[in-house]
């Protein structure tokens, strides 16, 4: 049961314009979402997160929203540029008396054209 | 700072072999997570290291271990390899990953080929 959904496996977007890749999450205990971009033959890095006290947190080009009814979040890239061509995870966290870990989505990869 | 390095980079093996990998987290980070990467399945979280204990563990066969030692290295061994092992295999440290907004950076990845 995949508990952080990303249902667009690819996404094309002109240079200059906005890229907004989606994220669901299934789980209502998650209380930390990440984004994280991917680039060929290189681990994810952090991009951006998000706490769920918060529905939005901007970063230079990069803003993540989170509707936490829905149970739904977004990254939006403004303007796209072709650097930012990668394949983007969402991550979803929250805190067990036990444990903690993190929860991937299955990515998205974004392609800026010049 | 060195970031996060795996060895090695790429590894061929075959079925019923077994293999270990080796990641050296960022100076100072006590947590060491690993992940299974494959097509369309995301990262898939294996188990995770703090002060050589495992505090957290997905849900893979126990033909699937690790271990860290007290320099905070650590290794992943899986035993009795199967076609659908070959993935990219990637390690993540943090300084505590406890910690409320506490983020992971991430190795290069080891890629595990299985013929």
């Amino acid at each position: 049961d995949q508990q952080v959904k990303q249902n667009s496996p690819s996404l094309s977007v002109q240079e200059g314009r906005i890229s907004i890749l989606n994220c669901d999450y299934t789980n209502s205990m998650f209380d930390y979402f990440l984004w994280y971009k991917k680039y060929p033959a290189e681990g994810p890095t952090f991009l951006i997160s998000i706490s769920s006290i918060k529905d939005k947190n901007e970063d230079g080009r990069f803003t993540v929203f989170l509707n936490k009814s829905a149970k739904h979040l977004s990254l939006h890239i403004v303007p796209s540029q072709p650097g930012d061509s990668a394949v983007y995870f969402c991550a979803a966290k929250y805190m067990k008396t036990s444990y903690d870990k993190v929860i991937f989505g299955p990515g998205t990869s974004l392609s800026v054209i010049p | 700072k060195a970031g996060v390095t795996q060895t090695p980079r790429y590894l061929i093996k075959t079925r019923g072999q077994q293999v270990t990998l080796s990641c050296s987290p960022i100076s100072g980070h006590r947590s060491v997570s690993w992940y299974q990467q494959t097509p369309g399945q995301g990262l898939q979280f294996l188990f995770e290291y703090f002060s050589e204990t495992q505090r957290n563990k997905g849900n893979f066969p126990g033909r699937f271990s690790g271990r860290q030692f007290s320099n905070s290295r650590s290794e992943m061994n899986v035993s009795t390899l199967e076609l659908g092992d070959s993935a990219l295999y990637l390690c993540a440290s943090s300084p505590d990953s406890r910690l409320f907004t506490d983020t992971q950076y991430f190795g290069p990845g080891t890629r595990l080929t299985v013929l």
